[in-house]
């Protein structure tokens, strides 16, 4: 079965640092997807990325982060100069084609600790 | 805005016995989708059953339903023999309207005991 696959699984790096985290969606899909789930609270939508462009952020996804598909299968998140409370389960997830009616598949997810 | 809520922040179960977990939200949207979202101690987030809302009968997937009251804005999940397996935090989400992303819920946490 296809399934969205996201690496590294687990990223320490030091405040300050730029973190890039990877996602290789499912491959027919159009519609992608970075959520954030800090330790012990609710998933938390950070962007959605449809034909080559953002779609839709938060307001939790403020400069300090990006994204991009800079070729046909990986779409990436970076986090330029990292902070303590960024700590998090980031997941990367993907769905057929954009908006409601589709269901939206997650990877195993990137744990990022920021010490 | 829309919002889900899951008002039991933890749950038990006998193994083999059914249990429910709860979920309400709240939109003005009349075409919108909800899901259950299994995460186990591993932390993968898996698609346990989706309802559309236009629907009425409520949605299956072998030991797991729902009960889809859409007057009442509730969802919940119905676990039927309950397996050690079934442990887990589970997240009950929406999407709809115009609107391209999943909103969660704060999870129930449910233990299977043997």
């Amino acid at each position: 079965e296809p399934e969205v696959t996201q690496t590294p699984s687990h990223q320490v790096t030091q405040m300050g640092q730029e973190v890039i985290l990877r996602c290789v969606p499912i491959s027919n899909h159009l519609y992608f997807y970075w959520y954030r789930q800090i330790l012990g609270q609710k998933v938390e939508f950070l962007v959605s990325f449809y034909n080559n462009e953002i779609s839709e952020k938060s307001e939790i996804f403020d400069d300090q982060f990006s994204v991009e598909r800079p070729d046909g299968s990986n779409f990436t998140l970076k986090i330029r100069s990292t902070k303590l409370e960024d700590s998090a389960m980031y997941f990367c997830a993907s769905s057929p084609r954009p908006f409601s009616g589709n269901t939206i598949y997650f990877g195993e997810g990137s744990w990022l600790t920021v010490v | 805005a829309q919002t889900v809520t899951q008002s039991q922040p933890e749950m038990s179960v006998q193994e083999a016995e059914t249990v429910t977990l709860s979920c309400t939200y709240d939109t003005s949207e009349s075409d919108y989708y909800l899901f259950w979202y299994k995460q186990p101690p591993s932390r993968q987030m898996i698609l346990v059953i989706r309802q559309e809302a236009y629907k009425q009968q409520n949605a299956t997937e072998n030991r797991f339903s729902v009960n889809f009251q859409k007057a009442a804005k509730s969802f919940s999940l119905k676990i039927s023999d309950s397996q050690l397996g079934d442990a887990a935090m589970y997240f009950c989400a929406y999407i709809g309207g115009s609107q391209g992303n999943l909103i969660f819920g704060k999870g129930t946490k449910l233990s299977v005991k043997p």
